[in-house]
């Protein structure tokens, strides 16, 4: 266990259909991360929140919509998605300082799958 | 942007023998290079770590080599164990605002009985 947990572990889901991914950090970290994995590809960077606040947004479809309600939580709003988006998304937690990047505690990922 | 090459993207070898894994990165000011296991099912995992201050750190088994001049780093596993099949991810500090990682491709390592 990593402290960093994430439900639904798979997904299964239409063109139409609006569902969402939650992660949930227990290592008071002040940062939190959605990564896209696909297969055969570098992890890709979503999001970056900072103490609540979106940091980043690396050029995500619309159809993915994050949510940060405090600094424990973490969500991903899907709605109208593409099969190409099928793929494992990870969430990750990190203690943010002026010193440089620190390690970063994934989840176990959601795999998704959108028919 | 930064940009991280990893190579090979598979690698086997015999039990007990070493592996190693070697990245590339484009962004000078990258300081800090961590590498990742991710096994079946499972999220990426922290196994070593090394910033631009240092050229070599050592975790029993495990070593991380850099070489902050050429861009380049890499991942040595000495004695190879079965345990040891999993891939592995590098990853480089991107130097913007929010201290970001980019991650190569992944090595799928696999450790032959």
């Amino acid at each position: 266990e990593t402290g960093v947990t994430q439900t639904p572990r798979h997904l299964v889901m239409g063109m139409t259909n609006k569902k969402s991914l939650k992660c949930e950090q227990h290592l008071g970290h002040n940062a939190m991360y959605w990564y896209k994995q696909s297969a055969k590809k570098p992890l890709e960077l979503m999001f970056v929140y900072n103490f609540k606040e979106q940091t980043e947004n690396n050029s995500v479809p619309s159809r993915f919509s994050p949510e940060c309600p405090n600094s424990s939580h973490l969500f991903l709003h899907l709605h109208t998605l593409q099969p190409e988006d099928s793929a494992l998304y990870l969430c990750a937690s990190s203690q943010q300082s002026g010193q440089g990047a620190n390690e970063q505690f994934f989840g176990p990922g959601t795999r998704l799958t959108v028919l | 942007g930064e940009n991280v090459e990893q190579h090979p993207s598979t690698l086997s070898v015999q039990e007990g023998d070493s592996a190693v894994i070697k990245c590339t990165y484009s962004d000078s000011a990258s300081n800090y290079f961590p590498w990742y296991k991710q096994e079946l099912g499972k999220g990426p995992q922290l196994i070593i770590d090394i910033r631009s201050n240092v050229g070599e750190k050592k975790d029993q088994r495990i070593a991380v080599t850099l070489n902050k001049t050429a861009k380049h780093f890499s991942l040595h596993i000495t004695e190879t164990q079965p345990e040891d099949s999993a891939v592995y991810f590098c990853a480089a500090e991107f130097s913007g605002s929010a201290r970001q990682l980019t991650f190569g491709s992944g090595t799928q390592l696999t450790v032959l009985p």
